[in-house]
């Protein structure tokens, strides 16, 4: 079946550091992929997708961009805020957006 | 526009009693879904729904029942509460054909 693999956490950085969140997937076919975000005590809100191969999604500074060659679709940021911090979630569909299939999800910690 | 509502925010169950989770979406979304959220697992799809009177299952549907009588509603119902089933339930909708599911903000649900 389908499946998302993606680093496991926490992950912890200082304001203003480098982030990479890895995440790989397997699917039959090809998927969409994206990546959600959770805050504290919210529910989760779409952060970026990519529909096809080669293809980057992007918003508020993070970039993914979808590698069919190796299977990944791995986030980045160049400098991360404290207000970055909340749960990352690596997600595929065969179905437009429907029928998420969710990566274990990673948490991330910035401090000051 | 409300989005996606959940109610209610906590539940304590014992094991045996049952109980329904209200979702409801005010955007017209033909589609919609409930996750359950465990640590270390992401969310998983446990029912969904492409427009009122059509459900199916998920991941893992067992122990639960939908209904989808209107586009607005879509409740989960919980039959006869298990320890396992102690978990965050997410309701999620999203419109046809659309990459973007809008959550709302979860039920925490404890059975003991």
């Amino acid at each position: 079946g389908n499946s998302v693999t993606q680093m496991e956490g926490p992950v912890t950085l200082s304001e203003e550091a480098f982030l990479t969140i890895n995440c790989t997937y397997t699917a039959t076919g090809y998927p969409s992929l994206f990546w959600y975000v959770q805050y504290p005590g919210e529910g989760l809100q779409l952060l970026l997708k990519a529909t096809k191969a080669d293809d980057k999604g992007s918003n508020k500074g993070f970039e993914a961009t979808y590698r069919k060659e190796t299977t990944s679709f791995h986030l980045e940021k160049g400098s991360v805020q404290v207000s970055d911090s909340a749960v990352y979630f690596c997600a595929l569909s065969m179905e437009y957006g429907n029928k998420l299939v969710f990566g274990a999800g990673t948490i991330l910690r910035v401090k000051s | 526009n409300a989005g996606v509502t959940q109610t209610p925010k906590f539940q304590v169950l014992k094991t045996g009693q049952s109980m329904t989770l209200q979702c409801a979406q005010d955007m017209n979304h033909e589609y919609m879904s409930w996750y359950r959220q465990d640590p270390g697992m992401g969310l998983r799809l446990i029912h969904y729904s492409v427009g009122a009177g059509i459900t199916d299952q998920g991941e893992v549907p067992n122990g639960y029942n939908v209904s989808r009588s209107t586009t607005e509603d879509f409740p989960l119902r919980l039959l006869s509460a298990a320890p396992s089933q102690t978990s965050v339930y997410f309701c999620a909708s999203s419109r046809r054909n659309h990459y973007e599911q809008y959550f709302g903000p979860g039920t925490r649900l404890t059975v003991t």
